[in-house]
């Protein structure tokens, strides 16, 4: 059974391209979570999606940033117009539908991006 | 005010000794669940012990102990015999329940502890 799948792993853009971050679930899970790591911190989170729905995007940047996951397909975080603040590691993690005694997210080696 | 804090930017601790990791944490909710995750340098989260607020006996997974006290809010992570491969960031985190009082996978992560071990 693989795990969370995230390409690329590691991903340079220059200021003002667009970024594309790619997340595939472990299988069966329909639910998926975009968390951000900047240098010296903890993860953040960012977005929270199951197939085709936005369910909390409370803490996602207003502008640049958007997120979906089809109905086939993995889950994309798109950056638009990066900036250097945009250099990060970013999560991604999945799960199955969520009870109170489940126990972990699974997450993603991470894609680091860097922009130059 | 934070969700998660861990005090201890760094930890030193002598290979084959125990090592605590501190962890408080603040909510309003009576049912919640705390994590800890390593992340080693080459980056990816690996989950090691999971505490609901519910369980009355405090968690283990073989060398990884979780210290639970509630009524401190604190949730401390304990590695016995401390081995070199131990060394790495270790993050505890939050689930609360969401929006509605449906509880879902999105955690509150604190700033982590750096482990370092010794020979």
């Amino acid at each position: 059974n693989a795990g969370v799948m995230q390409n690329p792993r590691h991903l340079v853009r220059r200021r003002g391209q667009e970024a594309r971050l790619r997340c595939s679930p472990m299988k069966g899970h329909s639910h998926v979570y975009w968390y951000r790591q900047l240098p010296e911190e903890g993860l953040k989170f960012m977005v929270y999606l199951q197939k085709e729905n936005i369910i909390d995007e409370s803490g996602m940047p207003k502008e640049r940033f958007s997120a979906e996951f089809p109905k086939e397909g993995p889950s994309i975080l798109r950056i638009q117009q990066v900036v250097r603040g945009d250099s990060a590691a970013y999560f991604c993690a999945s799960s199955p539908l969520m009870s109170q005694r489940d126990t972990e997210a699974f997450f993603g080696q991470g894609t680091r991006l860097t922009v130059v | 005010a934070q969700k998660i804090t861990q005090t201890q930017p760094g930890m030193f601790v002598q290979e084959k000794e125990a090592v605590t990791l501190d962890c408080t944490y603040d909510t309003s909710d009576q049912s919640y669940g705390l994590f800890w995750y390593k992340q080693p340098s080459s980056g990816e989260m690996i989950f090691l012990i999971y505490q609901g607020s519910y369980d009355e006996q405090n968690a283990t997974e073989g060398r990884y102990s979780l210290n639970f006290q509630k009524a401190r809010k604190s949730a401390n992570l304990v590695i016995s015999a401390s081995q070199l491969g131990d060394s790495a960031m270790y993050f505890c985190a939050m689930r609360e329940r969401g929006a509605g009082g449906t509880s879902y996978g999105k955690l509150t992560f604190g700033q982590g502890t750096i482990l370092t071990v010794h020979p």
